[in-house]
């Protein structure tokens, strides 16, 4: 069975600076897809990038990027200018191709502290 | 707009007492599942459905049913609810798995 593993509980960042999150996985598959979710206070949860991982290129979207590891089944998350709107849960997540069941990892709580 | 609905987004109940929680998505999606979420445990998938009439264990399915006769519908429900099951709860919806998932609101369940 695959496994997600979120070694930081939890972390915390001065606003405007630069944070990055760890996720660790294990599969023995080598087609698969990534992803970071973010849930506010809200309890929203709002997909923040995902990864397909026959790519090499890592993903971006504006201000969040990945380090996708693919031999040393690494997938962290990098936060750049960090606002204090990015102070959330952050669950690294994990699934097969086709319909596969979605693993999710413990999740790491951020602050972004003024 | 595009959206996954639950109902209710509150429940306090007693252990015993049957109960449904409702999830349906106006995106013609083909997956839908439901998680837990406890604190220090992170989500945990209960069951998922890749279409209608097709539904299958997640992680923790113990105590769930679920039903999928409908492609927007995939009601959540507990036949005999026991304080453990007190969580959060999230109803999703996606292409397929490997797809972003739409997640609900957020039920938050309570069983006394």
């Amino acid at each position: 069975a695959q496994t997600v593993t979120q070694s930081q509980p939890e972390m915390s960042v001065q606003e405007a600076e630069t944070v990055t999150l760890s996720c660790t996985y294990d599969t023995s598959e080598s087609n698969y897809y990534l992803f970071w979710y973010k849930q506010p206070p809200s309890r929203q949860m709002i997909l923040v990038i995902r990864q397909e991982a026959y790519k090499q290129q890592n993903a971006t979207e504006n201000r969040f990027s990945v380090n996708f590891q693919k031999a040393a089944k690494s997938f962290s998350l990098k936060i750049s200018d960090s606002q204090l709107g990015d102070t959330a849960m952050y669950f690294c997540a994990f699934s097969l191709s086709g319909n596969t069941p979605l693993v999710f990892g413990k999740g790491t709580r951020l602050s972004v502290i003024a | 707009e595009a959206q996954v609905t639950q109902n209710p987004r509150y429940l306090i109940t007693v252990t015993g007492k049957k109960l449904t929680v409702t999830c349906s998505q106006n995106m013609n999606h083909e997956y839908m599942s439901w998680y837990r979420q406890d604190p220090g445990l992170g989500l945990r998938q209960i069951y998922y459905s890749m279409n209608v009439e097709v539904t299958d264990k997640g992680d923790v399915p113990e105590g769930y049913k679920v039903s999928r006769k409908e492609k927007r519908n995939f009601p959540l429900i507990l036949e005999s609810p026991s304080p453990n099951q007190t969580s959060l709860y999230f109803c999703a919806s996606s292409e397929a798995a490997a797809y972003e998932q739409y997640f609900g609101p957020g039920t938050r369940l309570t069983v006394t």
